[in-house]
């Protein structure tokens, strides 16, 4: 079955403690993103990858880090968190012409 | 920029037709995204433009003009598990979101 992975799908932590939220696809897309939603400002790109080893910020890029060592895989990194982050994250992969979500993530930083 | 208009919120009825606009400012992109959103759930992709006309798939349609900066989706039949948001998105290296539109559905 085609999809977008994520783990975890919840978790609480605090202040500083660094985190890594996974994200695999099982579809051989080149392109894979991640995404922020928070209310009243919609779905913010983090950072995106065009293909392996290649990555490039988004519009919210402050706080984040990205790795693209392999083709199915987008891990995202949360060196220092702060409350600030605390929100609902999609990872997302996709062809030419198309783009699927992974379930999401919610994040509490506390 | 990259700013994209689309309405907040917008009310029909079961059975009726509703048009979603998206109006953008942008120098130039790939292509753009219709993805469907409910409540607590990931995006689910609709429809992708990179030409301007008309797009169908079933209920579902989406329109660009590029030249005039504007898409829309329209949904026919409308049925109480439409009730969503409607983002659009333009794609150019980054994907840009609108802030979507939540679409209630009255029976």
């Amino acid at each position: 079955e085609a999809q977008v992975t994520q783990n975890p799908r919840y978790l609480i932590t605090v202040t500083g403690k660094k985190l890594t939220v996974t994200c695999s696809q099982n579809m051989n897309h080149e392109y894979m993103s991640w995404y922020r939603q928070d209310p009243g400002l919609g779905l913010r790109q983090i950072y995106y990858s065009m293909n392996v080893e290649v990555t490039d910020k988004g519009d919210v890029p402050e706080g984040y880090k990205v790795s693209r060592k392999e083709k199915r895989n987008f891990p995202l990194i949360l060196e220092s968190p702060s409350p600030n982050q605390t929100s609902l994250y999609f990872c997302a992969s996709g062809g030419r012409d198309t783009q699927y979500f992974g379930p999401g993530t919610r994040l509490t930083v506390l | 920029g990259q700013n994209i208009d689309q309405p907040t919120e917008m009310t029909a009825t079961e059975g009726a037709i509703v048009q979603i606009n998206c109006t953008y400012q942008t120098s130039g992109f790939n292509g753009l995204f219709w993805y469907q959103q409910h409540a607590g759930e990931a995006p689910t992709f609709l429809s992708y433009n990179v030409l301007d006309g008309l797009e169908e798939k079933g209920r579902f349609s989406a329109f660009l003009s590029r030249s005039k900066g504007y898409s829309y989706l329209l949904l026919k039949e409308l049925q109480m598990k439409d009730s969503a948001s409607y983002l659009c998105a333009l794609w150019r290296d980054k994907i840009i979101f609108g802030k979507g539109t939540r679409l209630h559905i009255l029976p």
